[in-house]
């Protein structure tokens, strides 16, 4: 199985910082990969498809790159309305795997 | 527009099967390249993929839950039924289903809570 590694778990930031969330994979997924916000209560929402792909209605503070095994997930300019968890996914292999989750929270 | 919302009980007794429906609307399983998958989340952990099915019938399953799991579909119902046998309280959680576009999920149900307890 492939697995998903995030980094850090969690990330003390304040409005208007840059963010950035790293996801490693265990072995090549290409560029086979999702990112996911989710809020306290809510479900998961998706951000970014195909590692760099802005999701439709989602805005470009947020933005994605890497491939191979490597992978960051941007936010350009923090948000209140972005305090939350996000996940990434890979959907390279038979299998799906999610990372681990990193909780973003004010600083 | 798509929506998805999971159905079943909230509380099972540990060994016992559980069964969840997700019921949805604005797509159809008959269609190509369609698929609906199962996500479960503990109370304060991360997400965890169980199982998908696609439009032609091609299921897959996590390889930790493969032989407790199994998954279909009811084009007609517009539903897919997850079942989850020999429950054990490790297995309390939120259970999403969720749209497939190819292999990322792009919309969500609400997701539905179920306890393991006796």
């Amino acid at each position: 199985d492939i697995q998903m590694t995030q980094s850090p778990s969690t990330l003390s930031a304040s409005v208007g910082d840059r963010v950035t969330i790293t996801c490693r994979a265990s072995e090549s997924i290409s560029f086979w990969l999702a990112w996911y916000q989710q809020k306290p209560g809510e479900a998961p929402k998706l951000l970014i498809y195909k590692a760099s792909s802005l999701e439709s209605g989602v805005p470009s503070r947020f933005s994605g790159s890497g491939s191979g095994t490597e992978f960051t997930l941007t936010i350009s300019s923090l948000q209140p309305d972005d305090f939350a968890t996000y996940y990434c996914q890979q959907y390279n292999s038979y299998y799906i795997t999610f990372g681990g989750g990193t909780k973003v929270e004010i600083k | 527009q798509i929506t998805l919302k999971e159905s079943g009980p909230t509380l099972v007794k540990p060994t016992q099967t559980l069964t969840l429906t997700c019921t949805f609307s604005g797509f159809s399983l008959n269609t190509g390249a369609v698929g609906v998958g199962w996500i479960r989340q503990p109370p304060g952990k991360a997400l965890e993929w169980l199982a998908l099915i696609y439009w032609d019938d091609d299921s897959r399953y996590s390889p930790s839950l493969r032989t407790r799991l199994a998954i279909t579909k009811d084009t007609s119902k517009n539903q897919v039924v997850l079942t989850l046998t020999n429950m054990d309280p490790v297995d309390t959680a939120t259970y999403y289903c969720a749209h497939l576009r190819r292999r990322f999920f792009d919309s969500w149900g609400q997701g539905t809570l179920v306890t393991v307890s006796s």
